[in-house]
């Protein structure tokens, strides 16, 4: 079965400054895919990243990285320039197949939030 | 383009009532997936359609739960017989899927429906 494991209960950051969201899974499928999404609390999860199994390059997106480290099952988020609007919950999520069709997979959660 | 969209943003009701959501999808996408998320977990999968079809439903889906989707578009949820350990957020995504050499079907979530089981 999968599991997304996210230790970090809460982190604090300054404004500015880059952050890294932990986050590890596990899985014996060989194709999976990895997503990051925000949770403001207003409740919406707002998607930020993905990263497939096979993708050889650690994908970017804007201000989002996610430094995947496939031996060590981890894909862990950085984001550089943190803003104020950064304060949320961020969610690490797995799916079973490259593309995420199926059903995700989530961890349960981190709280960032972001200090001027 | 439109994203999606849940109907009602909050419900509260008594133990035992009937409740029903609405979950309207990105029009263009085929794939529509229902997730409970209760206060400090991330979401859990419940259920999803294939255009109308159904292909999966998690084991937390009880009798008392059913969705429909039934002309492939919007889908609906309906609670029977409410119990308190209901009470979380409903969250309903979509995603296209079925593009050869597409990247990613990503899901994208709508602000779901808060279920307060009084």
């Amino acid at each position: 079965a999968q599991k997304i494991t996210q230790t970090q209960p809460g982190m604090f950051v300054q404004e500015k400054e880059a952050v890294t969201l932990d986050c590890t899974y596990d899985t014996s499928d060989p194709s999976y895919g990895l997503f990051w999404y925000k949770q403001p609390s207003s409740g919406e999860m707002i998607f930020l990243i993905y990263q497939g199994s096979y993708d050889q390059q650690n994908a970017t997106e804007g201000r989002y990285s996610l430094n995947f480290q496939k031996a060590r099952k981890s894909a862990n988020l950085v984001i550089s320039a943190s803003q104020l609007g950064d304060s949320a919950m961020y969610f690490c999520a797995m799916s079973q197949t490259q593309g995420g069709s199926e059903k995700l997979v989530f961890g349960k959660g981190m709280k960032l939030t972001v200090n001027p | 383009d439109t994203g999606v969209s849940q109907d009602p943003r909050h419900k509260i009701t008594k133990r035992g009532q009937n409740v029903t959501f609405r979950c309207d999808p990105i029009s263009e996408h085929n794939r529509l997936y229902w997730y409970r998320q209760t206060l400090g977990q991330g979401p859990e999968f419940l259920t999803y359609f294939q255009n109308e079809a159904q292909l999966e439903k998690s084991r937390l889906l009880s009798d008392r739960f059913s969705a429909e989707r039934p002309k492939g578009s919007f889908s609906t949820l309906e609670i029977q017989r409410t119990e308190q350990g209901d009470s979380a957020m409903y969250l309903c995504a979509s995603s296209f899927s079925g593009t050869s050499g597409s990247r990613t079907d990503t899901q994208y979530f709508g602000p779901g429906t808060r279920l307060t089981v009084l």
